[in-house]
């Protein structure tokens, strides 16, 4: 089975700081996502990697990065994080890419507040 | 960008009913998929059906798929208790191979 891992279920952090959010899969799948999800607005894509070092954005980049270092690791940051990105985010992984028909496999989630 | 759409928003049933949810989109697509979500946890793939596939079953779970009217629906036949969740779907386009989500549906079952 697979596992996807994030490294924290809540996190509370303050206006400006600097956040990272972590993401481990163990199934050596190429593609990693980075989502954020609020109620009534469904899942937004806010930046995915389809290989190591590589990285593409989403449909809401903005006030986030990512890095891959390593396949089964991908990291989101908040340079300075803000109240409006107070939120859910979901880490996922797919073993291909989306158009081969592969699902994906989500975390169990990072609930951030930034106050 | 453009979103699926759930209907209904909220869906509250008797233990034992079957659950009928449906999804409509707006783009031609590649397939469309169903998630779970349990209260505050991550999403778990239920069941993928592609854009020339009409109709698929996975245990208790049946999906169909009209590309017609774009529109999908998922029916979960003698609900328990341990159904009680969130249902997404999500459907990924053809031309760009985007994955665009609905903003779900929430099903109660009742003991």
């Amino acid at each position: 089975d697979v596992k996807v891992t994030q490294s924290s279920r809540y996190l509370v952090k303050r206006t400006g700081e600097k956040v990272f959010l972590e993401c481990v899969q163990d199934m050596d799948h190429e593609n990693m996502f980075w989502y954020r999800q609020d109620p009534g607005l469904g899942l937004r894509l806010i930046y995915f990697s389809y290989d190591v070092k590589m990285k593409e954005k989403g449909d809401i980049p903005e006030g986030y990065s990512v890095s891959r270092e390593k396949k089964e690791r991908f990291s989101l940051i908040l340079e300075s994080a803000s109240t409006n990105q107070t939120s859910m985010y979901l880490c996922a992984s797919s073993a291909r890419q989306l158009s081969y028909n592969s699902p994906l496999h989500f975390g169990n989630g990072t609930r951030l507040t930034v106050t | 960008s453009q979103q699926g759409e759930e209907d209904p928003q909220a869906l509250s049933i008797q233990e034992g009913e079957n659950a009928t949810m449906n999804c409509s989109y707006k783009t031609s697509i590649n397939n469309l998929q169903w998630y779970r979500q349990n209260s505050g946890r991550g999403l778990v793939h239920l069941i993928l059906i592609r854009s020339n596939e009409r109709e698929k079953h996975s245990g208790r779970l049946r999906v169909t798929l009209d590309t017609s009217k774009k529109s999908s629906s998922l029916l979960i036949t003698a609900s328990r208790a341990a159904d009680t969740a969130s249902y997404f779907c999500a459907t990924l386009t053809d031309s760009n191979y985007q994955l665009i989500w609905g903003a779900g549906t929430k099903l109660i079952i009742k003991p």
